[in-house]
Protein backbone atom coordinates (compact mmCIF):
# COMPACT_ATOMS: atom_id res chain seq x y z
CA UNK A 1 0.00 0.00 0.00
CA UNK A 2 2.51 2.66 -0.97
CA UNK A 3 0.22 6.02 -0.59
CA UNK A 4 2.09 9.29 -1.93
CA UNK A 5 5.90 8.51 -2.21
CA UNK A 6 8.55 11.16 -2.70
CA UNK A 7 11.93 10.70 -4.27
CA UNK A 8 14.94 12.11 -3.24
CA UNK A 9 14.53 11.76 0.51
CA UNK A 10 17.94 13.70 0.89
CA UNK A 11 19.22 16.25 -1.89
CA UNK A 12 22.15 18.92 -1.50
CA UNK A 13 22.11 21.72 -4.03
CA UNK A 14 24.51 24.33 -4.57
CA UNK A 15 22.91 28.32 -5.45
CA UNK A 16 21.75 28.33 -8.57
CA UNK A 17 21.09 24.81 -9.55
CA UNK A 18 17.68 23.34 -10.87
CA UNK A 19 16.25 20.06 -9.48
CA UNK A 20 12.84 18.57 -9.27
CA UNK A 21 11.16 16.77 -6.42
CA UNK A 22 9.58 13.81 -8.04
CA UNK A 23 5.20 12.69 -6.76
CA UNK A 24 3.35 10.23 -7.42
CA UNK A 25 0.76 8.96 -5.49
CA UNK A 26 -1.69 5.66 -6.39
CA UNK A 27 -4.93 6.15 -4.42
CA UNK A 28 -6.37 8.15 -7.64
CA UNK A 29 -6.69 11.11 -5.74
CA UNK A 30 -7.96 14.51 -7.48
CA UNK A 31 -5.90 16.82 -5.35
CA UNK A 32 -2.46 16.93 -4.96
CA UNK A 33 -0.64 19.38 -3.25
CA UNK A 34 3.19 20.55 -1.95
CA UNK A 35 4.05 21.92 1.00
CA UNK A 36 7.17 23.12 2.75
CA UNK A 37 8.26 23.01 6.61
CA UNK A 38 10.48 25.06 7.67
CA UNK A 39 12.64 24.11 11.11
CA UNK A 40 10.31 24.56 13.75
CA UNK A 41 7.50 26.01 11.87
CA UNK A 42 4.02 24.69 10.32
CA UNK A 43 3.28 23.63 6.83
CA UNK A 44 2.99 25.93 3.72
CA UNK A 45 1.10 25.84 0.80
CA UNK A 46 3.82 26.02 -2.40
CA UNK A 47 1.30 25.03 -5.38
CA UNK A 48 -1.65 22.81 -5.52
CA UNK A 49 -3.18 20.72 -8.21
CA UNK A 50 -7.13 19.73 -8.41
CA UNK A 51 -7.20 17.47 -11.33
CA UNK A 52 -5.20 16.54 -14.59
CA UNK A 53 -3.56 19.50 -16.36
CA UNK A 54 -5.16 22.22 -13.54
CA UNK A 55 -2.60 23.77 -10.89
CA UNK A 56 -2.70 26.66 -8.88
CA UNK A 57 -0.30 28.80 -6.71
CA UNK A 58 -0.44 28.40 -3.27
CA UNK A 59 0.71 30.81 -0.38
CA UNK A 60 4.37 30.93 -1.27
CA UNK A 61 4.89 29.66 -4.87
CA UNK A 62 8.15 32.36 -5.95
CA UNK A 63 11.20 30.23 -7.11
CA UNK A 64 8.62 26.85 -7.81
CA UNK A 65 6.89 25.32 -10.92
CA UNK A 66 4.63 22.59 -11.36
CA UNK A 67 2.77 20.34 -13.73
CA UNK A 68 0.19 17.90 -13.39
CA UNK A 69 0.36 15.56 -16.78
CA UNK A 70 -1.35 12.69 -15.51
CA UNK A 71 -3.74 12.28 -12.01
CA UNK A 72 -0.89 9.90 -10.30
CA UNK A 73 1.85 12.52 -10.56
CA UNK A 74 3.21 15.85 -9.53
CA UNK A 75 6.52 16.59 -9.39
CA UNK A 76 7.75 20.17 -8.06
CA UNK A 77 10.05 22.14 -9.78
CA UNK A 78 12.85 24.61 -7.95
CA UNK A 79 14.49 26.68 -10.60
CA UNK A 80 17.82 28.82 -9.68
CA UNK A 81 17.94 27.11 -6.20
CA UNK A 82 18.51 29.77 -3.38
CA UNK A 83 19.56 28.98 0.60
CA UNK A 84 15.87 30.37 1.34
CA UNK A 85 14.45 27.32 -0.65
CA UNK A 86 16.33 25.31 2.51
CA UNK A 87 13.57 23.39 3.82
CA UNK A 88 11.78 19.74 4.28
CA UNK A 89 9.17 19.48 1.23
CA UNK A 90 5.97 17.50 1.68
CA UNK A 91 3.58 16.11 -1.33
CA UNK A 92 0.43 15.29 -0.06
CA UNK A 93 -2.98 14.01 -2.29
CA UNK A 94 -6.57 13.99 -1.15
CA UNK A 95 -9.41 12.08 -1.70
CA UNK A 96 -13.18 13.58 -2.03
CA UNK A 97 -15.26 10.86 -0.61
CA UNK A 98 -18.48 11.06 1.49
CA UNK A 99 -16.73 10.08 4.94
CA UNK A 100 -15.07 13.50 4.42
CA UNK A 101 -12.00 14.81 2.52
CA UNK A 102 -8.59 13.68 4.01
CA UNK A 103 -5.41 14.45 2.76
CA UNK A 104 -2.42 12.10 3.03
CA UNK A 105 1.41 13.10 2.67
CA UNK A 106 4.17 11.70 1.95
CA UNK A 107 7.54 11.04 4.19
CA UNK A 108 9.37 14.37 2.62
CA UNK A 109 12.31 15.23 0.71
CA UNK A 110 15.07 17.10 2.86
CA UNK A 111 16.36 19.80 0.38
CA UNK A 112 19.42 21.90 1.90
CA UNK A 113 20.89 24.64 -0.83
CA UNK A 114 24.73 25.96 -0.40
CA UNK B 1 -11.06 33.39 5.68
CA UNK B 2 -10.13 29.46 7.15
CA UNK B 3 -7.63 29.73 9.45
CA UNK B 4 -6.35 27.15 12.52
CA UNK B 5 -4.90 28.44 16.40
CA UNK B 6 -3.03 26.07 18.23
CA UNK B 7 -1.59 25.72 21.38
CA UNK B 8 2.09 26.59 21.33
CA UNK B 9 4.59 24.39 22.94
CA UNK B 10 6.75 22.61 23.51
CA UNK B 11 4.82 20.92 26.28
CA UNK B 12 6.81 18.60 28.21
CA UNK B 13 4.97 15.60 30.02
CA UNK B 14 5.79 13.03 32.51
CA UNK B 15 4.81 9.55 31.69
CA UNK B 16 1.16 8.59 32.69
CA UNK B 17 -0.08 12.27 33.07
CA UNK B 18 -2.67 14.01 30.67
CA UNK B 19 -2.49 15.74 28.10
CA UNK B 20 -4.59 18.16 26.28
CA UNK B 21 -3.24 20.97 23.28
CA UNK B 22 -5.65 23.08 22.32
CA UNK B 23 -6.84 24.24 18.67
CA UNK B 24 -9.72 26.87 17.74
CA UNK B 25 -10.43 27.76 14.29
CA UNK B 26 -12.36 30.09 11.96
CA UNK B 27 -13.89 28.74 9.12
CA UNK B 28 -16.74 29.73 5.83
CA UNK B 29 -19.00 26.65 5.97
CA UNK B 30 -18.64 23.50 7.35
CA UNK B 31 -15.76 22.07 7.04
CA UNK B 32 -14.01 18.43 8.50
CA UNK B 33 -11.41 18.77 10.96
CA UNK B 34 -8.17 16.96 11.70
CA UNK B 35 -5.21 16.30 14.06
CA UNK B 36 -2.07 15.24 11.84
CA UNK B 37 1.07 14.09 14.20
CA UNK B 38 4.46 13.88 13.02
CA UNK B 39 7.53 11.74 14.57
CA UNK B 40 11.12 13.10 14.41
CA UNK B 41 12.55 12.50 10.63
CA UNK B 42 8.84 11.24 8.92
CA UNK B 43 5.90 13.18 7.10
CA UNK B 44 2.61 13.82 8.76
CA UNK B 45 0.46 10.57 9.58
CA UNK B 46 -3.47 11.65 10.45
CA UNK B 47 -4.37 10.85 13.91
CA UNK B 48 -7.61 11.24 13.84
CA UNK B 49 -10.75 13.39 12.46
CA UNK B 50 -13.90 14.56 12.59
CA UNK B 51 -16.45 15.64 9.62
CA UNK B 52 -19.27 17.58 11.62
CA UNK B 53 -20.23 18.76 14.45
CA UNK B 54 -20.52 16.88 18.01
CA UNK B 55 -18.74 13.79 16.38
CA UNK B 56 -15.20 12.57 18.27
CA UNK B 57 -12.48 10.87 16.15
CA UNK B 58 -10.77 8.99 18.32
CA UNK B 59 -7.31 6.37 17.86
CA UNK B 60 -4.52 5.24 19.80
CA UNK B 61 -6.12 6.37 22.85
CA UNK B 62 -6.16 10.03 21.69
CA UNK B 63 -9.83 11.90 21.54
CA UNK B 64 -10.93 15.38 20.06
CA UNK B 65 -14.49 16.21 19.78
CA UNK B 66 -15.90 18.25 17.37
CA UNK B 67 -17.25 21.91 18.78
CA UNK B 68 -19.15 24.32 16.71
CA UNK B 69 -20.55 26.46 19.32
CA UNK B 70 -16.75 27.11 20.52
CA UNK B 71 -14.98 26.43 17.25
CA UNK B 72 -12.56 24.29 18.93
CA UNK B 73 -10.79 20.86 18.34
CA UNK B 74 -9.31 20.45 21.40
CA UNK B 75 -7.28 16.86 21.21
CA UNK B 76 -6.68 14.73 24.77
CA UNK B 77 -5.14 11.76 26.02
CA UNK B 78 -5.55 10.11 29.30
CA UNK B 79 -2.24 8.88 29.61
CA UNK B 80 0.42 9.59 27.64
CA UNK B 81 3.68 7.70 26.70
CA UNK B 82 7.35 8.06 25.82
CA UNK B 83 5.83 7.03 22.44
CA UNK B 84 3.57 9.81 22.04
CA UNK B 85 6.24 12.16 21.79
CA UNK B 86 5.97 14.33 18.54
CA UNK B 87 4.46 17.21 16.88
CA UNK B 88 0.88 17.42 16.92
CA UNK B 89 -0.78 20.00 13.86
CA UNK B 90 -4.56 20.71 14.08
CA UNK B 91 -5.74 21.06 10.63
CA UNK B 92 -9.50 22.01 8.53
CA UNK B 93 -10.12 20.92 5.60
CA UNK B 94 -13.04 20.79 2.75
CA UNK B 95 -16.00 18.59 3.75
CA UNK B 96 -18.02 19.34 0.29
CA UNK B 97 -16.53 22.12 -1.74
CA UNK B 98 -13.25 23.89 -1.41
CA UNK B 99 -9.55 22.39 -2.24
CA UNK B 100 -7.05 23.76 0.34
CA UNK B 101 -6.61 22.32 4.13
CA UNK B 102 -5.23 24.59 7.05
CA UNK B 103 -2.66 23.66 9.23
CA UNK B 104 -1.75 25.18 12.95
CA UNK B 105 1.69 25.63 13.39
CA UNK B 106 2.24 22.20 15.09
CA UNK B 107 2.42 21.68 19.07
CA UNK B 108 5.36 20.05 19.90
CA UNK B 109 4.93 17.23 22.57
CA UNK B 110 7.61 15.40 25.23
CA UNK B 111 7.11 12.82 27.41
CA UNK B 112 9.97 11.66 29.55
CA UNK B 113 9.84 8.62 31.59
Amino acid sequence: NAGVTQTPKFRILKIGQSMTLQCTQDMNHNYMYWYRQDPGMGLKLIYYSVGAGITDKGEVPNGYNVSRSTTEDFPLRLELAAPSQTSVYFCASSDRGASGNTIYFGEGSWLTVV
Amino acid sequence: GNSVTQMEGPVTLSEEAFLTINCTYTATGYPSLFWYVQYPGEGLQLLLKATKADDKGSNKGFEATYRKETTSFHLEKGSVQVSDSAVYFCALGPRNTGNQFYFGTGTSLTVIP
